[in-house]
């Protein structure tokens, strides 16, 4: 375990339906990150949350919807997504923005749109 | 905008090798410089991290890297590489007041 927890680990959807990915930290880490991991391409930052507030959305279609309540907890709200958006979807979370200790992960939750 | 290459997209080596793995970037100002390891169905892990001082840098389990800075690379080194170590390997820049980049990731593959 990281102390990143993501849930579910797995999850298939249609094209119509609504789910939400969920990110759990309790290391006291104040920025929480989405990034998208598809195959042969680099790791896509789509969020970024400092202090429970969006500091960064990265051009990422509206589809995805990030919610922040604290700092310890970090959602992606998916609705009418596109084949295209299956992949491994990382959170991520650093004491602070500059990240000076690096990142730490959770382990992913791996998204099949169909 | 920072951006990162890594070399190769997918390394084969055989146990006991030699290992090293190009990490190049293209901003040149202060950077931060870490190295990622993916084992199979697991979560990304910082093996080291590069932000000052002594630009060779010693990770865990054997691996270290050299920053070069004139030629903006952080390569990754092993000096004998075992199985445990296929992985994915993944290059991040972090320049003042940006957010990481990662590279696109080199796949290591090492035979017993």
């Amino acid at each position: 375990e990281t102390g990143v927890t993501q849930t579910p680990r797995h999850l298939v959807m249609g094209m119509t339906n609504k789910k939400s990915l969920k990110c759990e930290q309790h290391l006291g880490h104040n920025a929480m990150y989405w990034y998208k991991q598809s195959a042969k391409k680099p790791l896509e930052l789509m969020f970024v949350y400092n202090f429970k507030e969006q500091t960064e959305n990265n051009s990422v279609p509206s589809r995805f919807s990030p919610e922040c309540p604290n700092s310890s907890h970090l959602f992606l709200h998916l609705h009418t997504l596109q084949p295209e958006d299956s992949a491994l979807y990382l959170c991520a979370s650093s004491q602070d923005m500059a990240g000076a200790n690096g990142y730490t992960f959770g382990s992913g939750t791996r998204l099949t749109v169909v | 905008a920072q951006s990162v290459s890594q070399h190769n997209h997918h390394v084969i080596l055989s146990e006991a090798a030699s290992l090293e793995l190009g990490c190049n970037y293209s901003y040149g100002g202060t950077v931060n410089l870490f190295w990622y390891v993916q084992y199979p169905g697991q979560h990304l892990q910082l093996l080291l991290k590069y932000f000052s001082g002594d630009p060779l840098v010693k990770g865990i389990k054997g691996f270290e890297a050299e920053f070069i800075k004139s030629k903006f690379s952080f390569n990754l080194r092993k000096p004998s590489v075992q199985w445990s170590d296929t992985a994915e390997y993944f290059c991040a820049v972090r320049s003042y007041g940006q957010n990481f980049v990662f590279g696109p990731g080199t796949r290591l593959s090492v035979l017993p």
